[in-house]
């Protein structure tokens, strides 16, 4: 079964302490892609990868870094977490005019 | 990114039709998606169009011009399980930015009985 998991679902923590969130798909896709979504703002991309070792910023990657060592993982970091991180996040893979969400991870930073 | 605009919010009964615009300003433009999405859940993937003309799905329609930079998702004999977020989203070829998608902020409908 075609499959983005992302973990942790929910997650509560303080600011400044580093936390990822992981991840992965089953089905070899070179695209990946962070979203998050915040109330009357809608989707927006936060970082984006075309392959293996090739990221780009999207719209709104401050804060953030990713990292994509090999076709199936693209790990979001946060090194110093904000309270205005305080988001719902969406990583996502696409191939050919299909995108694959994950089920999404509520972050809450205090 | 880009200006992609659809409205805020539409009401309708159940059994009726609505259509829920969206425009968009983008150059290179590689197609446009429609998503459903429900409170707290993922995306679902409605529509794609990415030649002028009306893609029809059951009970779901999504037309496009791009010489207007218009689409519109059309939802017959609605039911109370399609009150959901419906996202447009553009796609954009070119060059560095290959494949990124852009998505509009939603446009909640509630359908009631």
């Amino acid at each position: 079964e075609a499959q983005v998991t992302q973990n942790p679902r929910y997650l509560i923590t303080v600011t400044g302490k580093k936390l990822t969130v992981t991840c992965s798909q089953n089905m070899n896709h070179e695209y990946m892609s962070w979203y998050r979504q915040d109330p009357g703002l809608g989707l927006r991309q936060i970082y984006y990868s075309m392959n293996v070792e090739v990221t780009d910023k999207g719209d709104v990657p401050e804060g953030y870094k990713v990292s994509r060592k090999e076709k199936r993982n693209f790990p979001l970091i946060l090194e110093s977490p904000s309270p205005n991180q305080t988001s719902l996040y969406f990583c996502a893979s696409l191939s050919g005019n299909t995108i694959y969400f994950g089920e999404g991870s509520w972050l809450t930073v205090v | 990114g880009q200006n992609i605009d659809q409205p805020t919010e539409m009401t309708a009964t159940e059994g009726a039709i609505v259509q829920i615009n969206c425009t968009y300003q983008t150059s290179g433009f590689n197609g446009l998606f429609w998503y459903q999405q429900h409170a707290g859940e993922a995306p679902t993937f409605l529509s794609y169009n990415v030649l002028d003309g009306l893609e029809e799905k059951g009970r779901f329609s999504s037309f496009l011009s791009r010489s207007k930079g218009y689409s519109y998702l059309l939802l017959k004999e609605l039911q109370m399980k399609d009150s959901a977020s419906y996202l447009c989203a553009v796609r954009r070829d070119r060059g560095s930015t290959l494949g990124r998608l852009y998505f509009g902020r939603g446009t909640q409908l509630t359908v009631w009985p």
